[in-house]
């Protein structure tokens, strides 16, 4: 166990549908991060969140949409999708956004958009 | 823009042995490397974490080298077991940490 946890674990949706993707961190960190990992290509970063504050968006398409209500709750809201977007989503934090911060990652939550 | 190669991209031994995973990067002027592990379908585990102003980190039958200049590390596991088997990835921090693809490892019983 990390202390991240991220539900659900398998996610399968239509095109047209809209779903949540929820990440906790029991560590008291303040940084958390939306990271994607498609088949056969290195993990890419999404977006940054430090002290609740968004300090990066990787150039991500409208259609993901991040909120962070509080330092410990991450989500990532999902709306008409296309199937190159089915890839595992990871969640990680660290105490801060800084460089020498080691990263604590969830168990991702597979996601297949049919 | 840096990059982070990693080769082998997958790697098969028998159980006993002792193996490198070789790791790469374009701009040396990172901060730290790191070495992670990604069993299938799950999140990562940070293995060994070295600033850059350290040669190597070691950890139980682990031990992860740094040479900054030339942009390389290497990571070394003794005695290889078959709960070893497991993807393996290398992530530099510059001014995001940049991952490489992966060495796929298989321990054979």
């Amino acid at each position: 166990e990390t202390g991240v946890t991220q539900t659900p674990r398998h996610l399968v949706m239509g095109m047209t549908n809209k779903k949540s993707l929820k990440c906790e961190q029991h560590l008291g960190h303040n940084a958390m991060y939306w990271y994607k990992q498609s088949a056969k290509k290195p993990l890419e970063l999404m977006f940054v969140y430090n002290f609740k504050e968004q300090t990066e968006n990787n150039s991500v398409p409208s259609r993901f949409s991040p909120e962070c209500p509080n330092s410990s709750h991450l989500f990532l809201h999902l709306h008409t999708l296309q199937p190159e977007d089915s890839a595992l989503y990871l969640c990680a934090s660290s105490r801060a956004h800084a460089t020498n911060e080691k990263l604590f990652f969830g168990s991702g939550t597979q996601l297949s958009v049919l | 823009k840096q990059e982070v190669t990693q080769i082998p991209a997958a790697l098969s031994v028998p159980e006993g042995e002792n193996l490198v995973l070789n790791c790469s990067f374009t701009d040396s002027a990172i901060y730290n490397l790191q070495w992670f592990r990604q069993d299938p379908g799950k999140g990562l585990t940070s293995l060994l974490l070295i600033q850059s102003s350290q040669r190597e980190q070691t950890s139980g039958r682990l031990n992860a080298s740094l040479d900054k200049s030339s942009g390389r590390s290497t990571l070394y596991i003794a005695a290889s077991q078959p709960g070893d088997s497991a993807t393996y990835l290398c992530a530099v921090t510059l001014d995001r940490l940049t991952f490489g693809e992966g060495t796929q490892l298989t321990v054979n019983p």
